[in-house]
C-alpha cells in the first residue's frame, strides 16, 4: 500500500526561527514529490522535486528530496507568521493516472 | 479566472439524504480528482477523471459517484449520506502537460447528522 508519512504532525515556533518539515514515502512507481501549503483554504503548490539532490528554493522556502532514502525535507528560514499553516506533502505516482498519494500534514505555528 | 470553483461551500445533511457537490474549473484542464480531507488522515483520492469521459476509482470511493459532465466540470453525488462522510471535499484538475501540478479548489465542508 502506497503511503507518505510527514513529521512532526504540530509544530510551535517563534518568528524567526528556521524550521524543517519532513516527509518520507513508500510508493510503487515513484515519479516526484510535492510540497503544498494549506493556509484556510485550498492546498497552494509550493515545490515538486523529481531529482535526487537537487534542491530547490523560493525565498526562505527550500526543499530537497532522496529518492536513496525515500524522504524529502522542506526548511523555511526567518520564520514569519504568515508561515502559519499546514504543509502537505505528496507523492506523484504512476505517469499515466498521476495520481497523488498525500501525507497527513504538519501543522506550523509561528508566534511572534 | 477564477480556477477551480466548487459549490456549495457547505452543506449539512441528514442521514440517507442526497445531495450533489458541483466542480467547475475554466482553465481548459484534462484530467479532474476529488479529494477528501479528515484530521489526521491527509487528503485521500475519492475518484478521479483522467480526461473527459472517462472516470476512475480512488483510494476510498465507496459511498461515491461521480459525472465527468464534459471537459469543464466535474461531479461528486452521495446517494445516501453518512455521518462517516462527513469531511471536507477539495476538487483539482491539472493540464496532463507540462508541471503538471494540481490547482484545487476552495474546499467544501460537508456535516452528516
Amino acid at each position: 500500500e502506497d503511503k507518505v508519512v510527514q513529521s512532526p504532525l504540530s509544530l510551535v515556533v517563534h518568528e524567526g526561527d528556521t524550521v524543517t518539515l519532513n516527509c518520507s514515502y513508500e510508493v510503487t512507481n515513484f515519479r516526484s514529490l510535492l510540497w503544498y501549503k494549506q493556509e484556510k483554504k485550498a492546498p497552494t503548490f509550493l515545490f515538486m522535486l523529481t531529482s535526487s539532490g537537487i534542491e530547490k528554493k523560493s525565498g526562505r522556502l527550500s526543499s530537497i528530496l532522496d529518492k536513496k532514502e525515500l524522504f524529502s525535507i522542506l526548511n523555511i528560514t526567518a520564520t514569519q507568521t504568515g508561515d502559519s499553516a499546514v504543509y502537505l506533502c505528496a507523492a506523484k505516482t504512476e505517469q499515466g493516472a498521476q495520481k497523488l498519494v498525500f501525507g497527513q500534514g504538519t501543522r506550523l505555528t509561528i508566534n511572534p | 479566472n477564477a480556477g477551480v470553483t466548487q459549490t456549495p461551500k457547505f452543506q449539512v445533511l441528514k442521514t440517507g439524504q442526497s445531495m450533489t457537490l458541483q466542480c467547475a474549473q475554466d482553465m481548459n484542464h484534462n484530467s479532474m480528482y476529488w479529494y477528501r480531507q479528515d484530521p489526521g488522515m491527509g487528503l485521500r483520492l475519492i475518484y478521479y477523471s483522467a480526461s473527459e469521459g472517462t472516470t476512475d476509482k480512488g483510494e476510498v470511493p465507496n459511498g461515491y459517484n461521480v459525472s465527468r459532465l464534459n471537459k469543464r466540470e466535474f461531479s461528486l453525488r452521495l446517494e445516501s449520506a453518512a455521518p462517516s462522510q462527513t469531511s471536507v471535499y477539495f476538487c483539482a484538475s491539472r493540464t496532463g502537460t507540462g508541471a503538471n501540478v494540481l490547482t484545487f479548489g476552495a474546499g467544501s465542508r460537508l456535516t452528516v447528522l
